[in-house]
């Protein structure tokens, strides 16, 4: 079965400074990966996603990511964080035998310091 | 489009009731997603319908849950009797895999419905 982990339960990083959220995801073959943020109190907004093509990925709110398939990683940055990135992050996995279903990891809380 | 709508946004209710959910997805989309999130167990894939239809109902917890979708732009889900531990935030989702534009396969999420059972 399809899973995926995000190491970190909360990050705290300073306002200006850089951030990387990690994901890593078990799954046969190449998956269709997403990254959601989730603010207080509101539903999940779509990030970016990889399905194929450039490992790369930009995404909206100046975030991106990179796909390595050797590390079956998908992580996130931001090279400088504004106060409103606080949220929560989730990174998404769909595919395979699961058919349509997202398989959602425990999510990252960012605080972002002054 | 107004992405998708979920009512209410907040119900509070007591031990014993019933509550039922409402989502009316992307016009267009084929498949409806309902999830759970609580800080015990995260986000939790409750079912999803494709075309109108259950696929896939193994994430719902017990019968007391049962979901509907008696047309494309409705569904909803119901709790009877409810629990306090059924407490949660409810989410909709929808998406289409049909197509060729570059929301296919996307899940685009309502707001949620947050759900106290007292």
């Amino acid at each position: 079965a399809q899973s995926v982990t995000q190491p970190d339960i909360h990050i705290t990083v300073s306002e200006g400074a850089s951030l990387e959220l990690r994901c890593n995801y078990s799954y046969g073959a190449t998956p269709y990966l997403f990254w959601y943020v989730q603010s207080p109190g509101q539903g999940l907004q779509l990030l970016l996603k990889y399905f194929s093509g450039d490992t790369l990925v930009q995404g909206i709110k100046g975030f991106e990511a990179e796909f390595k398939r050797s590390q079956s990683s998908f992580n996130l940055r931001k090279p400088s964080v504004h106060w409103s990135d606080a949220a929560e992050y989730f990174c998404a996995v769909v595919g395979g035998a699961a058919g349509n279903k997202l398989t959602f990891g425990g999510g990252t809380r960012v605080l972002v310091k002054p | 489009d107004a992405g998708v709508i979920q009512s209410p946004r907040h119900e509070v209710t007591e031990m014993g009731q019933e509550v039922t959910l409402r989502c009316k997805p992307i016009s267009g989309h084929d498949y409806l997603f309902w999830y759970r999130q609580t800080m015990m167990r995260g986000l939790e894939l409750l079912i999803y319908f494709n075309n109108n239809v259950p696929i896939d109902d193994s994430g719902m917890p017990e019968d007391r849950f049962s979901a509907k979708m008696p047309n494309a732009s409705f569904s909803t889900l119901k709790i009877q009797p409810s629990e306090p531990r059924d407490s949660a935030v409810y989410f909709c989702a929808s998406t289409t895999i049909a197509g060729g534009g570059s929301a296919k396969n996307i899940q685009y999420f309502g707001a949620g419905t947050r759900l106290s059972v007292l």
